[in-house]
This record gives C-alpha cells, structure tokens and sequence, in this order.
C-alpha cells in the first residue's frame, strides 16, 4: 500500500539555524500536506500543494512539491523557539484517505 | 480552531473492558476520522465516516468499531481493550472526504490500558 516516508525523525538546532525535513512517497501523489504538532498539543494545517514543482511560502516557511510529485519538502529559515514541534507531511493519492509521515520532531535551543 | 470536542480527553482502564470514545464536531462537515497516534509510526488512520450511518475501515482498524448515528457525533469503540491500544487518539473532521481536503483535529484523548 502506500506509504509516506519522513526524514530526519529528530532535529536538534540552536536558534538562528535552518531546518529542513523531507518527505517521500511510494506512489504518486494528487496533494501534499503539512501539519504542525506543538508539544501536548493536536495537528494543525499548515499547508497544501497540488500542482508539480510548486513552491510556497509563509513567513519563514518554505515549502515545495516535487516535479513526480513523490516527494516535499519544509525549510524553515532562521528557527525561533516557536518553531518547536512536529512536523507531518501527508499525501494524498487514489484512495479516499490522506496518509500522514511519521513526522519531523524539531527541537530548537535559545 | 474548528469546533471538534472529544471526550473524554484521558481514560485509564484495565485490559478486557469496553471503552468508547465520542467525537462532537459543530461544523456540520460531512467526513470524520479517528487516527491513533504512537511514537514512531505519525498519525494512524483508524476508522472513518462519510455521512450518517456511513463508515469505512482505515490501515488500522481490527479491534476497533464506530458508529455514527447524527452528523456531530463520531463514536469509536475498542469491544475488549488490550495493552497495545494504549495510544493518543484524535479525531478529525474535513469537509470532504476526497484527499486534498485539509482535516482539522480535535485535543485528542489519552487512553492507557494496563
């Protein structure tokens, strides 16, 4: 079945610092999405996109869809301890159901 | 942030018991999940709902059962609970079921079975 691969599972950066996580999939996606998980807390939609190679951008966020369409990307610029959480792709594909990474845990340190 | 109420949010019971859990949403969308969560393995889909009485099975869902008898209410029922249901479990509602609809997520309930 389909599955969503997320690396790296654990990220430890000074604040200041970039932060990357990467997303692939086994199959073709129709959408990527992005959710955040602050610690004790629910996911939250960050994002979606749809269209090959598309890139978008909130604040110090970047984010990018693959040209297959198997794979994404979040980078985060100059992390600020708000950024501390969790991040989770998920990819929508034939079936009626997103399936989630298994998420990026970002850990910033002042 | 979307009013999704589950309860309840922590329950701590011994292995063999029945446990339901209730998912109250006031949005009126049509679709509704129940993921569980777990280090190591992200977010779980479990079961999920497309309307009244409508329900389908996700990649994880032996041992578990949901009813959904209103629009608001998703129900998820472990029959006989066992230590490996030990978990987070959110629900989520979108307003539709077709995959490149954003899920919003309710606080999650903390359930231990010992």
């Amino acid at each position: 079945g389909q599955q969503v691969m997320q690396i790296p599972q654990y990220q430890h950066v000074q604040e200041g610092e970039d932060f990357t996580t990467y997303c692939n999939s086994s199959t073709t996606l129709s959408n990527i999405q992005w959710y955040k998980q602050r610690p004790g807390g629910h996911p939250v939609f960050l994002i979606q996109l749809v269209k090959s190679g598309e890139v978008k951008k909130q604040k110090r966020l970047t984010f990018q869809f693959g040209e297959a369409k198997k794979n994404s990307s979040l980078h985060i610029t100059a992390t600020q301890t708000t950024d501390v959480g969790t991040y989770f792709c998920a990819g929508g594909g034939a079936t009626n159901k997103l399936i989630f990474g298994t998420g990026t845990l970002l850990a910033v340190q002042p | 942030d979307a009013g999704i109420t589950q309860s309840p949010r922590h329950k701590v019971t011994e292995t063999g018991t029945p446990v339901t859990l209730r998912c109250h949403q006031t949005e009126n969308h049509r679709y509704m999940y129940w993921y569980r969560q777990d280090p190591g393995h992200g977010l779980r889909l479990i079961h999920y709902s497309y309307g009244v009485k409508d329900t389908d099975k996700g990649e994880v869902s032996d041992g578990y059962s949901v009813s959904r008898s209103k629009t608001e209410d998703f129900l998820l029922t472990l029959e006989s609970a066992t230590s490996s249901q030990t978990s987070v479990y959110f629900c989520a509602i979108s307003t539709d079921g077709i995959s490149n609809q954003p899920q919003h997520f309710g606080d999650g309930t903390r359930l231990s079975i010992l």
